[in-house]
């Protein structure tokens, strides 16, 4: 079945700095990759979200790229800011059973 | 104010009490699903239903159940409950409207402690 591994568990990255958090899956017929983000005591929400029929999608300082041949997707975060503190998560749709498939999380730390 | 809603927020209970985790959404939603969070492990599927009276296994469904009378309630049943499955939970929901699942929505989370 599909396998999603995210690197890295943990990212700890100065103000202003950029950062980035990658994902590998193992079935090639996934087309749907959205990232979460987690903060403390919440749910889960959407940050952004690309589809196989693209490799790149931006949205202000978040942005996403797709590998399909490498079976990879990073999501990159510029210009850093305390509120993006959180614990963020891939996710990668099953297509058998529209299931999402969750990689473990990386927990990013803003340094100021 | 478009929400997913689950009660109780915690719950401490003992081996083998029986538990609902109710979970209501105001979307109209067809799609609503649980999952499980464990430390290192991410967020585990464990039932999903695609609509009224339409359930399905997850990854991890042992000692679960569900249930889909209404569109807008998924609660999840512990029937007895055992310490592995401590955890935080969450429900969530999504359109469909022709197509898969895109955007879940969740709710605020459940933390159960089974003792």
């Amino acid at each position: 079945g599909e396998n999603v591994e995210q690197h890295p568990s943990t990212l700890s990255v100065q103000e202003g700095d950029s950062a980035v958090i990658k994902c590998t899956y193992s079935d090639s017929a996934s087309n749907y990759f959205p990232w979460y983000k987690q903060e403390l005591g919440k749910g889960p929400q959407l940050i952004i979200d690309i589809r196989s029929n693209v490799g790149e999608k931006k949205d202000q300082r978040i942005a996403v790229t797709l590998n399909k041949t490498a079976k990879h997707f990073s999501l990159h975060i510029t210009e850093t800011q305390p509120e993006d503190s959180a614990v963020y998560f891939c996710a990668v749709l099953r297509d058998s059973n529209y299931q999402l498939i969750w990689g473990a999380g990386t927990k990013l730390i803003i340094k100021p | 104010e478009a929400q997913v809603t689950q009660n109780p927020r915690y719950l401490i209970t003992v081996t083998g009490k029986k538990l609902t985790v109710t979970c209501s959404q105001n979307m109209n939603h067809e799609y609503m699903s649980w999952y499980r969070q464990d430390p290192g492990l991410g967020l585990r599927q464990i039932y999903y239903s695609m609509n009224v009276e339409v359930t399905d296994k997850g990854d991890v469904p042992e000692g679960y159940k569900v249930s889909r009378k209404e569109k807008r309630n998924f609660p999840l049943i512990l029937e007895s409950p055992s310490p592995n499955q401590t955890s935080l939970y969450f429900c969530a929901s999504s359109i469909i409207a022709g197509g898969p699942p895109d955007t879940q929505y969740f709710g605020p989370g459940t933390r159960l402690t089974v003792l």
